[in-house]
C-alpha cells in the first residue's frame, strides 16, 4: 500500500477517442510524475508536475495533457488516441521535486487498450 | 541522456537460491532506486540508494556511485519473489526518474 491512488484501473477506448486517467497523491505529496509503460518494456516518463505547475516533460506528443490541482491530485489526458498508446499508465507521488532525491511511490496504474 | 542497463534479461531460480541483479547507468545520479513490480503492475519501492549498501531482510543492495552500477542481491529467493526488478535512476540536474529494462526473475517453488 503506497497511498497512491488511481482511476479507473482498466478502460477500453477506440482510436481517436479521448482519455482522462485520474491519480491521488500520497499524503503531504506535492510532486507527481506520470509514466507510460508498455507490454515488456520498463516505465517511460511522461511528464511531472510540481505545485500545479508542468515542470518536466518526456518525448511525448503535445497531446499527452495534464493538470494538477490545488489538492495535488492529478490528471492525465491524452487526445486522438492511437493503437499505441495502449499501456499501463503509473502515476507516482513524491515529496518535493524528484531533484531533492525523495522516494518516489507508485499507484497500480490504470490498464489502457486502444481498439 | 542517461543510458540505464540491467542485467540478466531473464533469470529463473529454484526457490532458495541466491542471485545477484546488476543495473549500469552511464552517467553521474542524484537518486537511484530499485523496485519490484508483481504480475498486477504494482510497483514497489525495494531500496533508495544513491550510494552505499542496504539490507532489507533477504535483500539487500550496494551503488557504487563513482563506477555507474548498483547491485540487487536476493538471497533465499522465495515464489512471491517473482517478478519485474527495475532500476530507476534521476540524472544529476535532471528532473526525470529513467528506468532500466527490468530483469524479469521466475522463482520455482
Amino acid at each position: 500500500e503506497t497511498g497512491v491512488t488511481q482511476s479507473p484501473t482498466h478502460l477500453i477506448k477506440t482510436r481517436g477517442q479521448q482519455v482522462t486517467l485520474r491519480c491521488s497523491s500520497q499524503s503531504g505529496h506535492n510532486t507527481v510524475s506520470w509514466y507510460q509503460q508498455a507490454l515488456g518494456q520498463g516505465p517511460q516518463f511522461i511528464f511531472q508536475y510540481y505545485r500545479e505547475e508542468e515542470n518536466g516533460r518526456g518525448n511525448f506528443p503535445p497531446r499527452f495533457s495534464g493538470l494538477q490541482f490545488p489538492n495535488y491530485s492529478s490528471e492525465l489526458n491524452v487526445n486522438a488516441l492511437e493503437l499505441d498508446d495502449s499501456a499501463l499508465y503509473l502515476c507516482a507521488s513524491s515529496l518535493e521535486q524528484a531533484t531533492s532525491g525523495n522516494t518516489i511511490y507508485f499507484g497500480e496504474g490504470s490498464w489502457l487498450t486502444v481498439v | 541522456g542517461i543510458q540505464v542497463e540491467q542485467s540478466p534479461p531473464d533469470l529463473i531460480l529454484q526457490e532458495g537460491a541466491n542471485s545477484t541483479l546488476r543495473c549500469n547507468f552511464s552517467d553521474s545520479v542524484n537518486n537511484l532506486q530499485w523496485f519490484h513490480q508483481n504480475p498486477w503492475g504494482q510497483l514497489i519501492n525495494l531500496f533508495y540508494i544513491p550510494s552505499g549498501t542496504k539490507q532489507n531482510g533477504r535483500l539487500s543492495a550496494t551503488t557504487v556511485a563513482t563506477e555507474r552500477y548498483s547491485l540487487l542481491y536476493i538471497s533465499s529467493s522465495q515464489t512471491t519473489d517473482s517478478g519485474v526488478y527495475f532500476c530507476a535512476v534521476e540524472p544529476t540536474g535532471g528532473f526525470k526518474t529513467i528506468f532500466g529494462a527490468g530483469t524479469r526473475l521466475f522463482v520455482k517453488a
